[in-house]
């Protein structure tokens, strides 16, 4: 199995911050990666598809990048409601595998 | 505007069975693989099974915590993927999660029906 290694595990931030959070893959896996956001007691959401494309009316201050075996979602400006956990995910083989989560909150 | 509603859910013992379906609308059902993942409380997600298009062969996949125990199939004529789960374990309760979606991964979930297992 792929194993996702996203780091950091938690960030505490202020708003406008720049957030960086990145996903490690085991092995190659081109860029079959997506970045979801969760908040809690909702569904996750899509933020990032392909490594580095922007999901249709997510804001433009989120950014995905990488390719191969590391990924980078990056946050310019943080918002009141970026405050959430963010997780990714690889879909390059079977069985498709997420990184651990990072909580991001407030400082 | 793209649903998918889950259902099914609810309290069950250990080794019993349950059906959760995931009733969709809104889009082509028969265009797109359909998956489940889950969420045990306080933890992260899990991706468990996926099943493509039928023009994809309707080919599965699962994770090895659920081969053999669950299985997921899809009614085109009615837009509605199922999850069959067999012989549950208490370290199945989770929220159960279905989405939509294969070549960029995931873009459409389901608001989740809880499972629980429990004597």
């Amino acid at each position: 199995d792929i194993q996702m290694t996203q780091s950091p595990s938690a960030i505490s931030a202020s708003v406008g911050d720049r957030v960086t959070i990145t996903c490690r893959a085991s092995q190659g896996i081109t860029d079959y990666l997506a970045w979801f956001q969760q908040k809690p007691g909702e569904v996750p959401k899509r933020l990032i598809f392909g490594a580095s494309g922007l999901q249709n009316g997510v804001p433009s201050r989120f950014s995905g990048s990488g390719s191969g075996t590391e990924f980078t979602l990056t946050i310019s400006n943080l918002q009141p409601e970026d405050f959430a956990t963010y997780f990714c995910l690889q879909h390059y083989d079977y069985p498709w595998t997420l990184g651990q989560g990072t909580k991001v909150d407030v400082k | 505007e793209v649903q998918l509603v889950e259902s099914g859910g609810g309290f069950v013992q250990p080794g019993r069975s349950l059906r959760l379906s995931c009733t969709t609308s809104g889009f082509p059902f028969g265009d797109f693989a359909m998956g489940w993942f889950r969420q045990a409380p306080g933890k992260g997600l899990e991706w468990l099974t996926l099943i493509r298009m039928k023009t994809s062969g309707g080919t599965t996949h699962y994770a090895a915590s659920v081969k053999h125990r669950f299985i997921v199939s899809r009614d085109d004529s009615r837009g509605i993927a199922y999850l069959q789960m067999s012989g549950l374990r208490t370290d199945d309760t989770a929220v159960y999660y279905c989405t939509r979606g294969y070549t960029y991964g995931p873009d459409s979930w389901g608001q989740g029906t809880l499972v629980t297992v429990s004597s």
